[in-house]
């Protein structure tokens, strides 16, 4: 059964860098075709996709928030983690990691964690 | 980068079909994936690769894509399909691969 689910801070200040976890099960991301994604959804709007990490370490970032962005992974642990600088208001969304596979599309979502960015 | 188009709403009575549009420039040459999102649910993989369903998914739903258009239909229609969709494409060639469309609400009369 393959799982993942997100961790971090639910408010965050504006300025500050949010650091959220993936933590998954079920598969293992040092298998080849394999990725972690996050995709951030704003209350009431669509998907949007940020970064992905492939199984041979390979990263991959939305060019608009590539200078905020950071992805890294813990194969030993199952986790996936994504930092994000500078936090704005209008980051507020729900955060979703998600399975990569074939390195093009998302089979497996976590149940996503709601961030909210006010001072 | 590549922008996917989807018509905001779509209504349909129950046991009819309902048909969503995406919109890309010759999204025929690509592979076309379908998510369905439900109320305070995450998304869930429908169709992917233009029209092929991951296992658990009813035949009811199925893809199709050609020219500057991608469709997912949804034949008899039911309650329970109500819901927000996404297509979504990956542009190999692109600095931006992953691309979700604009996302379409699904309501059932």
């Amino acid at each position: 059964q393959i799982t993942l689910k997100e961790s971090g801070p639910t408010l965050v200040k504006p300025t500050q860098t949010l650091t959220l976890t993936c933590t998954f099960s079920g598969f293992s991301l040092s298998t080849s075709g394999v990725g972690v994604g996050w995709i951030r959804q704003p209350p009431g709007k669509a998907l949007e996709w940020l970064a992905l990490i492939y199984w041979n370490d390979d990263k991959r970032y939305s060019p608009s928030l590539k200078s905020r962005l950071t992805i890294t992974k813990d194969t030993s642990k199952n986790q996936v983690v994504l930092t994000m600088t500078n936090m704005d208001p209008v980051d507020t969304a729900t955060y979703y990691c998600a399975r990569g596979v074939a390195a093009k599309l998302f089979d497996y979502w976590g149940q996503g964690t709601l961030v909210t960015v006010s001072s | 980068s590549y922008v996917l188009t989807q018509p905001p709403s779509v209504s349909v009575a129950p046991g009819q079909t309902a048909r969503i549009t995406c919109g890309g420039n010759n999204i025929g040459s690509k592979s076309v994936h379908w998510y369905q999102q439900k109320p305070g649910q995450a998304p869930v993989l429908v169709v992917y690769d233009d029209s092929d369903r991951p296992s658990g998914i009813p035949e009811r739903f199925s893809g199709s894509n050609s020219g500057n258009t991608a469709t997912l239909t949804i034949s008899r229609v039911e309650a329970g399909d109500e819901a927000d969709y996404y297509c979504q494409v990956w542009d190999s060639s692109s600095d931006h691969p992953f691309v979700f469309g604009t996302g379409t609400k699904v309501t059932v009369l």
